[in-house]
């Protein structure tokens, strides 16, 4: 069974277009992600939502907005599409887990959506 | 603030021979630490973490890590590489924002295994 899904797996539109990329956890995680590979390989989170709600929100332009219709799902929606907007889009998902007495996230990620704005 | 360096962008070695790659990371507290792996167009898929307990941690497929407090590093080892683990590897460091996990990725190391 699929943990992290994500749909479509490749897009490719042209610049000013609107797109969004969907994103499903089936392990009852309450925390989910999304992040942006660029050409280079450099990972850097984009948002966090916890139960639904915005807890991270890594200076990304508001041309990208999050939604969590509920906690098994987190959809990224793009608006204006620009050519800079071209990568890799992974979604994750995590579950407090505890041990000795300190408490870590353990996240699991999707297999990704490679998005080129032409 | 937090951040991880890795200190090779590519390393190649040949099949059978040990693999070593590098990682030093800077944290205000405590730290846990990842190292994630990337097969061409693939996700990412979770090697092996340190969380404050034994600080030589033992992930999959052979590969293992060592948590040096002193040097700040935690790089990753294997005896005898394999082709299949050629791949893009990630050293990670995580931190608690506002109690949700916030993971900095280092900026990979690419792992070329020569027959």
């Amino acid at each position: 069974d699929t943990a992290v899904s994500q749909t479509p797996k490749y897009l490719v539109t042209q610049m000013g277009n609107d797109k969004s990329i969907k994103c499903e956890q089936n392990l009852g995680h309450d925390t989910m992600y999304w992040y942006k590979q660029d050409s280079k390989k450099f990972l850097k989170i984009m948002f966090s939502y916890n139960n639904k709600e915005l807890i991270i929100n890594e200076t990304v332009p508001n041309r990208f907005s999050p939604k969590s219709p509920d906690k098994a799902h987190l959809n990224l929606h793009i608006n204006s599409l620009e050519l800079g907007d071209s990568a890799v889009y992974f979604c994750a998902s995590s579950q407090e887990l505890g041990t000795t007495g300190k408490n870590f996230y353990e996240q699991y990620f999707g297999p990704g959506t490679r998005l080129t704005v032409t | 603030a937090q951040s991880v360096t890795q200190l090779d962008s590519h390393v190649s070695v040949s099949e059978g021979t040990p693999v070593l790659l590098r990682c030093n990371y800077s944290s205000s507290y405590s730290p846990s630490l990842f190292w994630y792996v990337q097969h061409p167009n693939k996700g990412l898929q979770l090697l092996l973490k340190y969380t404050s307990a034994a600080t030589l941690v033992k992930g999959i497929n052979g590969f293992e890590a060592e948590f040096k407090k002193s040097e700040t590093s935690f790089h990753l080892t294997k005896p005898s590489a394999h082709m299949s683990d050629a791949a893009e590897y990630f050293c990670v460091v995580s931190d608690r924002d506002f109690g949700n996990e916030k993971l900095t990725f280092g900026t990979g190391t690419r792992l070329t295994i020569i027959p």
